[in-house]
């Protein structure tokens, strides 16, 4: 059992440069979210879904797209990426027990 | 708005010593609340969880009560071990926005030998 899987691990790119991060579940979960991990910040949510072709804003959505195509998959895409991105980025899955998280995008935008 | 507020580390303990970690949420609904824990270059893990006033979450000597009264749901660990040494994130999931999780900042724990 796979559980969340993130690519790609480590990420570096330009400033203005585009880029999606992959996100996988195989457990089903209708649930799936987009977290950014900043030093001293916890995590913040980006962008969070219930379902398939269902999506919603987080806390800090601008400069980030998402959609759901299937309930599997969840990507995550920067069309424009800029310094301030430079984050660790966590994809969720949840169930009733609570979120399953996979283990990371270490992203750094020059 | 929810925010959650947990105490600021990091907290450096003794092998065996009694660990605490304060938290404290604000909220305007009835929310769960959750620790979580990251080890070094790890995703986050859910070491436990409390979905109502009075509920005690416990996973692996750790626990937290949920005070509804208090607003906090403070982790606590008669004695911690050295690979208790992580991150402890403190969260709360209430119904908007979609029951997405709400994080403190992580309070980071070193154990010495």
């Amino acid at each position: 059992n796979a559980g969340v899987t993130q690519t790609p691990k480590f990420q570096v790119l330009k400033t203005g440069q585009s880029m999606t991060l992959q996100c996988a579940q195989d457990m089903n979960h209708e649930y799936m979210s987009w977290y950014r991990q900043d030093p001293g910040m916890g995590l913040r949510l980006i962008h969070y879904s219930v379902g398939a072709g269902i999506t919603d804003q987080g806390e800090v959505p601008n400069g980030y797209n998402v959609s759901r195509s299937t309930t599997e998959d969840f990507p995550l895409r920067l069309l424009s990426a800029a310094p301030s991105q430079t984050s660790v980025y966590f994809c969720a899955s949840r169930a009733g027990t609570g979120e399953y998280f996979g283990p990371g995008t270490r992203l750094t935008v020059l | 708005g929810n925010s959650v507020t947990q105490m600021e580390g990091p907290v450096t303990l003794s092998e065996e010593a009694f660990l605490t970690i304060n938290c404290t949420y604000t909220a305007t609904g009835y929310p769960s609340l959750f620790w979580y824990v990251q080890y070094p270059g790890e995703g986050l893990q859910l070491l436990l969880k409390a979905t109502k006033a009075d509920d005690k979450g416990s996973n692996k000597g750790f626990e937290a009560t949920y005070r509804k009264e208090t607003t906090s749901f403070h982790l606590e660990k008669g004695s911690v071990q050295v690979s208790d040494s992580a991150v402890y994130f403190c969260a709360l999931s209430d119904r908007k926005p979609g029951y997405a999780l709400n994080f403190g900042k992580g309070t980071s724990l070193l154990v010495t030998p």
